[in-house]
Protein backbone atom coordinates (compact mmCIF):
# COMPACT_ATOMS: atom_id res chain seq x y z
CA UNK A 1 0.00 0.00 0.00
CA UNK A 2 1.36 3.19 -1.23
CA UNK A 3 -0.79 5.28 1.06
CA UNK A 4 -2.31 7.44 -2.10
CA UNK A 5 -6.03 6.36 -2.72
CA UNK A 6 -7.87 6.87 -5.85
CA UNK A 7 -11.58 6.93 -5.91
CA UNK A 8 -13.14 5.42 -7.97
CA UNK A 9 -11.45 2.36 -8.57
CA UNK A 10 -13.80 2.29 -11.73
CA UNK A 11 -15.74 4.53 -13.99
CA UNK A 12 -18.33 3.60 -16.85
CA UNK A 13 -19.39 6.76 -18.82
CA UNK A 14 -21.15 7.76 -21.96
CA UNK A 15 -18.90 10.01 -24.78
CA UNK A 16 -20.10 13.59 -23.94
CA UNK A 17 -20.11 13.50 -20.32
CA UNK A 18 -17.92 14.93 -17.82
CA UNK A 19 -16.36 12.99 -14.73
CA UNK A 20 -14.27 13.86 -11.54
CA UNK A 21 -11.68 11.85 -9.93
CA UNK A 22 -10.31 12.35 -6.91
CA UNK A 23 -7.16 11.68 -5.44
CA UNK A 24 -5.56 11.59 -1.34
CA UNK A 25 -1.37 12.07 -1.25
CA UNK A 26 0.25 10.08 1.25
CA UNK A 27 0.31 11.88 4.27
CA UNK A 28 3.04 15.06 4.72
CA UNK A 29 3.49 14.84 0.52
CA UNK A 30 2.79 18.62 -0.69
CA UNK A 31 3.14 17.20 -4.15
CA UNK A 32 0.20 15.43 -6.45
CA UNK A 33 1.08 14.06 -9.98
CA UNK A 34 -1.66 12.88 -12.55
CA UNK A 35 -0.98 10.74 -15.56
CA UNK A 36 -3.00 8.64 -18.14
CA UNK A 37 -2.04 5.35 -18.86
CA UNK A 38 -3.26 3.43 -22.63
CA UNK A 39 -1.89 0.80 -24.17
CA UNK A 40 -1.20 3.06 -27.32
CA UNK A 41 0.52 5.91 -25.68
CA UNK A 42 1.81 4.31 -22.55
CA UNK A 43 2.23 6.68 -19.09
CA UNK A 44 1.21 10.07 -20.01
CA UNK A 45 2.36 12.74 -17.30
CA UNK A 46 -0.29 15.19 -17.15
CA UNK A 47 -0.03 17.48 -14.59
CA UNK A 48 1.91 18.30 -11.23
CA UNK A 49 0.26 20.40 -8.48
CA UNK A 50 2.56 21.51 -5.53
CA UNK A 51 0.92 23.23 -2.20
CA UNK A 52 -2.16 23.60 -4.34
CA UNK A 53 -0.28 25.62 -7.34
CA UNK A 54 0.31 24.41 -10.71
CA UNK A 55 4.08 23.63 -10.98
CA UNK A 56 4.11 21.39 -14.36
CA UNK A 57 2.10 20.60 -17.27
CA UNK A 58 2.41 17.64 -19.69
CA UNK A 59 -0.11 16.67 -22.42
CA UNK A 60 -2.79 17.26 -20.84
CA UNK A 61 -6.25 17.93 -23.06
CA UNK A 62 -7.75 21.62 -23.04
CA UNK A 63 -11.04 19.25 -22.06
CA UNK A 64 -9.00 18.29 -18.64
CA UNK A 65 -8.26 20.04 -15.78
CA UNK A 66 -7.36 19.92 -12.36
CA UNK A 67 -6.95 21.25 -9.31
CA UNK A 68 -5.30 20.47 -5.29
CA UNK A 69 -7.30 22.33 -2.57
CA UNK A 70 -6.15 23.20 0.72
CA UNK A 71 -5.89 19.78 2.33
CA UNK A 72 -4.26 18.56 -0.71
CA UNK A 73 -6.63 16.42 -1.82
CA UNK A 74 -6.40 16.75 -5.69
CA UNK A 75 -9.25 16.30 -8.44
CA UNK A 76 -8.97 15.76 -12.34
CA UNK A 77 -11.98 16.85 -14.21
CA UNK A 78 -12.70 15.13 -17.71
CA UNK A 79 -15.56 16.57 -19.35
CA UNK A 80 -16.94 16.39 -23.09
CA UNK A 81 -15.48 12.70 -22.94
CA UNK A 82 -14.44 10.63 -26.11
CA UNK A 83 -14.07 7.26 -26.65
CA UNK A 84 -10.36 8.01 -26.85
CA UNK A 85 -10.46 8.76 -23.23
CA UNK A 86 -10.95 5.40 -22.03
CA UNK A 87 -7.48 5.01 -19.97
CA UNK A 88 -6.39 4.31 -16.52
CA UNK A 89 -5.71 6.97 -14.29
CA UNK A 90 -3.19 7.58 -12.10
CA UNK A 91 -2.35 9.90 -9.31
CA UNK A 92 0.79 10.24 -7.47
CA UNK A 93 2.58 11.95 -5.09
CA UNK A 94 6.00 12.95 -3.51
CA UNK A 95 7.18 15.09 -0.50
CA UNK A 96 8.62 18.12 -2.29
CA UNK A 97 8.15 19.59 -5.33
CA UNK A 98 11.44 20.14 -6.99
CA UNK A 99 13.28 19.14 -10.06
CA UNK A 100 15.64 16.37 -9.51
CA UNK A 101 15.16 13.34 -7.73
CA UNK A 102 11.93 12.99 -6.37
CA UNK A 103 10.37 9.74 -5.65
CA UNK A 104 6.26 9.43 -6.60
CA UNK A 105 4.56 6.86 -4.70
CA UNK A 106 1.60 5.96 -7.32
CA UNK A 107 -2.13 5.15 -6.55
CA UNK A 108 -3.84 2.19 -7.36
CA UNK A 109 -5.28 3.68 -10.30
CA UNK A 110 -9.02 4.57 -11.79
CA UNK A 111 -9.94 3.11 -14.75
CA UNK A 112 -11.98 4.89 -16.81
CA UNK A 113 -14.17 3.89 -19.57
CA UNK A 114 -16.12 5.70 -22.14
CA UNK A 115 -19.21 3.92 -24.10
CA UNK B 1 12.49 17.41 -24.41
CA UNK B 2 13.62 14.98 -22.41
CA UNK B 3 12.84 11.62 -23.78
CA UNK B 4 13.49 7.51 -22.57
CA UNK B 5 13.31 5.02 -24.59
CA UNK B 6 13.62 1.11 -23.24
CA UNK B 7 13.40 -1.93 -25.40
CA UNK B 8 10.10 -3.57 -26.97
CA UNK B 9 8.82 -6.26 -25.17
CA UNK B 10 7.35 -8.55 -23.84
CA UNK B 11 10.53 -10.17 -22.72
CA UNK B 12 9.76 -14.03 -22.11
CA UNK B 13 12.36 -15.74 -19.72
CA UNK B 14 12.34 -18.83 -17.58
CA UNK B 15 12.75 -19.02 -13.87
CA UNK B 16 16.19 -18.50 -12.61
CA UNK B 17 17.30 -17.22 -16.12
CA UNK B 18 19.89 -13.94 -16.73
CA UNK B 19 17.42 -10.64 -17.22
CA UNK B 20 19.03 -7.07 -18.76
CA UNK B 21 15.71 -4.54 -20.03
CA UNK B 22 17.76 -2.20 -22.03
CA UNK B 23 16.97 1.74 -21.53
CA UNK B 24 19.00 4.68 -23.00
CA UNK B 25 17.67 8.40 -22.15
CA UNK B 26 17.98 12.10 -23.72
CA UNK B 27 17.98 14.98 -21.51
CA UNK B 28 19.35 18.28 -20.88
CA UNK B 29 21.97 18.39 -17.99
CA UNK B 30 22.32 15.59 -15.13
CA UNK B 31 18.98 14.09 -14.85
CA UNK B 32 17.68 11.48 -12.02
CA UNK B 33 17.15 8.00 -13.23
CA UNK B 34 14.51 5.55 -11.90
CA UNK B 35 13.00 2.25 -12.30
CA UNK B 36 9.34 1.14 -11.64
CA UNK B 37 7.55 -2.04 -11.50
CA UNK B 38 3.96 -2.43 -12.10
CA UNK B 39 2.37 -5.75 -11.64
CA UNK B 40 -0.97 -6.76 -12.67
CA UNK B 41 -3.94 -4.43 -11.17
CA UNK B 42 -1.76 -2.46 -9.73
CA UNK B 43 -0.34 1.67 -9.43
CA UNK B 44 3.73 1.67 -10.20
CA UNK B 45 6.20 1.29 -7.14
CA UNK B 46 9.76 2.72 -7.18
CA UNK B 47 12.27 -0.41 -7.49
CA UNK B 48 15.57 2.04 -7.92
CA UNK B 49 17.07 5.03 -8.43
CA UNK B 50 20.36 6.72 -9.31
CA UNK B 51 20.79 10.33 -8.62
CA UNK B 52 24.38 10.86 -10.69
CA UNK B 53 26.65 9.06 -13.29
CA UNK B 54 28.11 6.27 -12.09
CA UNK B 55 25.46 5.43 -9.17
CA UNK B 56 24.37 1.80 -9.14
CA UNK B 57 21.03 1.18 -7.70
CA UNK B 58 19.86 -1.83 -6.39
CA UNK B 59 17.09 -3.69 -4.49
CA UNK B 60 15.41 -7.03 -4.71
CA UNK B 61 18.13 -8.26 -7.07
CA UNK B 62 17.27 -5.68 -9.37
CA UNK B 63 20.58 -3.25 -10.52
CA UNK B 64 20.87 -0.34 -12.92
CA UNK B 65 23.89 1.71 -13.02
CA UNK B 66 23.69 5.41 -14.09
CA UNK B 67 25.89 5.61 -17.47
CA UNK B 68 26.18 9.28 -18.65
CA UNK B 69 28.62 8.42 -21.55
CA UNK B 70 26.39 6.32 -23.47
CA UNK B 71 23.27 7.81 -21.95
CA UNK B 72 22.65 4.37 -20.55
CA UNK B 73 20.16 3.01 -17.58
CA UNK B 74 20.20 -0.62 -18.33
CA UNK B 75 18.12 -3.23 -15.30
CA UNK B 76 19.30 -5.89 -14.67
CA UNK B 77 18.78 -9.02 -12.46
CA UNK B 78 20.92 -12.63 -12.48
CA UNK B 79 17.96 -14.52 -11.48
CA UNK B 80 14.75 -13.96 -12.06
CA UNK B 81 11.69 -15.83 -10.46
CA UNK B 82 7.95 -16.32 -11.96
CA UNK B 83 7.02 -13.69 -9.28
CA UNK B 84 9.03 -10.61 -11.08
CA UNK B 85 6.44 -10.93 -14.05
CA UNK B 86 5.19 -7.19 -14.50
CA UNK B 87 5.66 -4.43 -16.35
CA UNK B 88 8.96 -2.42 -16.30
CA UNK B 89 9.11 1.37 -16.30
CA UNK B 90 12.37 3.58 -17.17
CA UNK B 91 12.22 7.23 -15.68
CA UNK B 92 14.13 10.25 -15.23
CA UNK B 93 13.31 13.62 -13.85
CA UNK B 94 15.71 16.39 -15.12
CA UNK B 95 15.91 20.26 -15.86
CA UNK B 96 12.31 20.31 -16.27
CA UNK B 97 9.93 19.40 -13.62
CA UNK B 98 8.63 16.91 -16.30
CA UNK B 99 8.61 13.06 -15.39
CA UNK B 100 9.02 11.66 -18.04
CA UNK B 101 8.38 7.42 -18.55
CA UNK B 102 9.64 5.19 -21.27
CA UNK B 103 6.33 3.31 -23.12
CA UNK B 104 7.26 -0.14 -20.25
CA UNK B 105 8.71 -3.44 -20.93
CA UNK B 106 6.25 -6.38 -20.24
CA UNK B 107 8.64 -9.64 -18.24
CA UNK B 108 7.06 -12.78 -18.33
CA UNK B 109 9.17 -15.83 -16.38
CA UNK B 110 7.93 -19.12 -17.03
CA UNK B 111 8.39 -21.79 -14.01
Amino acid sequence: DSGVTQTPKHLITATGQRVTLRCSPRSGDLSVYWYQQSLDQGLQFLIQYYNGEERAKGNILERFSAQQFPDLHSELNLSSLELGDSALYFCASSVGGAKGYNEQFFGPGTRLTVL
Amino acid sequence: GDSVTQMEGPVTLSEEAFLTINCTYTATGYPSLFWYVQYPGEGLQLLLKATKADDKGSNKGFEATYRKETTSFHLEKGSVQVSDSAVYFCALRGGSYIPTFGRGTSLIVHP
